[in-house]
């Protein structure tokens, strides 16, 4: 199996710009989460699903941040508009029935000018 | 919620020698990890590990569940084993929500 796949793996972009980060999670995986690494904040959870329903979002910062999962097969985090202090990593992980092991993709690390 | 305290937050040692991470919980666990983060920032999943002892190679880790601890054992360190642990726990209710400790900064040299 490939892996998590995240793209883009870096993208720059201005404030006020609408920024969309993509996952691809892993094949038969029913949860899937999505991170953000910062150095004031750390690894912190955004939002998971579970069979493609959103089941927490209360680590969602503000509404400017959407996330959806269309298919088992792809999940968006919309940031709308960008800040500065939104630049970060985004992880998105996945993971398979109850609690267990969660694997990372590679990341995209975001700058927000 | 729950809160995750890893300690040292910075460890310097030479290749070879062996060392110990530990990682504080503040409440009951259903799920904990650790996970290494290596220099090109890539997290890898090194234990799924709620209670007891594993092993993988060099590496083991021993949650004590009733005293709310683990500890992540490297043995032999080699400088591949360089960069960042983490300890990630979550709780009794919603055990998939993952909350992250600081981490511990490992740099071996050679």
């Amino acid at each position: 199996d490939a892996g998590v796949i995240q793209s883009p793996r870096h993208e720059v972009t201005e404030m006020g710009q609408e920024v969309t980060l993509r996952c691809k999670p892993i094949s038969g995986h029913d949860y899937l989460f999505w991170y953000r690494q910062t150095m004031m904040r750390g690894l912190e959870l955004l939002i998971y699903f579970n069979n493609n329903v959103p089941i927490d979002d209360s680590g969602m910062p503000e509404d400017r941040f959407s996330a959806k999962m269309p298919n088992a097969s792809f999940s968006t985090l919309k940031i709308q508009p960008s800040e500065p202090r939104d630049s970060a990593v985004y992880f998105c992980a996945a993971g398979r029935g109850g609690p267990g092991t969660q694997y990372f993709g590679p990341g995209t690390r975001l700058t927000v000018l | 919620g729950i809160q995750v305290e890893q300690s040292p937050p910075d460890l310097i040692l030479q290749e070879g020698a062996n060392s110990t991470l530990r990682c504080n919980f503040s409440d009951s666990v259903n799920n904990l990890q650790w996970f290494h983060q290596n220099p090109w920032g890539q997290l890898i999943n090194l234990f799924y590990i709620p209670s007891g002892t594993k092993q993988n190679g060099r590496l083991s880790a021993t949650t004590v569940a009733t005293e709310r601890y683990s500890l992540l054992y490297i043995s032999s360190s080699q400088t591949t084993d360089s960069g960042v642990y983490f300890c990630a726990g979550g709780g009794i209710q919603g055990a998939q929500k993952l909350v992250f400790g600081q981490g511990t900064r490992l740099t071996i040299n050679p």
